[in-house]
């Protein structure tokens, strides 16, 4: 199980870009890492997903380095309806009976006026 | 096409009972899981189905189960509720088995008393 680490909290102002590493030292071979953006009392959102290099799209990107231990998403010229926790889930979707998905505590980005 | 639904979306039931909550894919999904929600313990994933069989599970006691049925509608259930079940219970749907996103409903909020 790829366990990830990502930081609690951040804070950012309206036209900023902001970015979020996420750490994932044991990701294995076949994981793939996927973003999603969660408001309250809602259920999370897909942003993005990748599994090395960078990947675009547009709301975001993601940097993956070539050793994939760890990610980064970075959104662009934020505004403040972006304020919302962003998790970093990793892991192969498939079938094994040992796999459990991890998505990890998530950050709550701020985005003030 | 329309979202992930889940019925009902707030639901109070005391300790003791059981409760089923109820989730409808994105027309053409066949994988559904299931996910609880709480304060502490973040996202945490309970199972998921494909095919209307069980695919993969996460560490929750055997009081959590659900099903899928042929139309790819999923369903929960919890029994013998305990106060610690009180959570937001979100259901995603994905169209395969392989590292397609995952879209998410917008929840049951179930409440334990």
């Amino acid at each position: 199980l790829a366990k990830t680490t990502q930081p609690i909290s951040m804070d950012s102002y309206e036209g900023q870009e902001v970015n979020i590493t996420c750490s994932h030292n044991n990701i294995a071979t076949n994981d793939y890492i996927t973003w999603y953006q969660q408001f309250p009392s809602q259920g999370p959102r897909f942003i993005i997903q990748g599994y090395k290099t960078k990947v675009t799209n547009e709301v975001a990107s993601l940097f993956i380095p070539a050793d994939r231990k760890s990610s980064t998403l970075s959104l662009p010229r934020v505004s403040l309806s972006d304020t919302a926790v962003y998790y970093c889930l990793v892991g192969a979707l498939g079938f094994s009976n040992d796999y459990k998905l991890s998505f990890g505590a998530g950050t709550t980005v701020t985005v003030r006026a | 096409k329309a979202g992930v639904t889940q019925t009902p979306r707030y639901l109070i039931k005391t300790r003791g009972q059981q409760v089923t909550l109820s989730c409808s894919p994105i027309s053409g999904h066949r994988s559904v899981s299931w996910y609880q929600q709480t304060p502490g313990q973040g996202l945490q994933f309970l199972f998921e189905y494909f095919s209307e069989t069980q695919r993969n599970k996460g560490n929750f006691p055997g009081r959590f189960s659900g099903r899928q049925f042929s139309n790819s509608r999923s369903e929960m259930n919890v029994s013998t509720l305990e106060l610690g079940d009180s959570a937001l219970y979100l259901c995603a749907s994905r169209a395969g088995t392989g590292v397609e996103a995952q879209y998410f409903g917008p929840g049951t909020r179930l409440t334990v008393t």
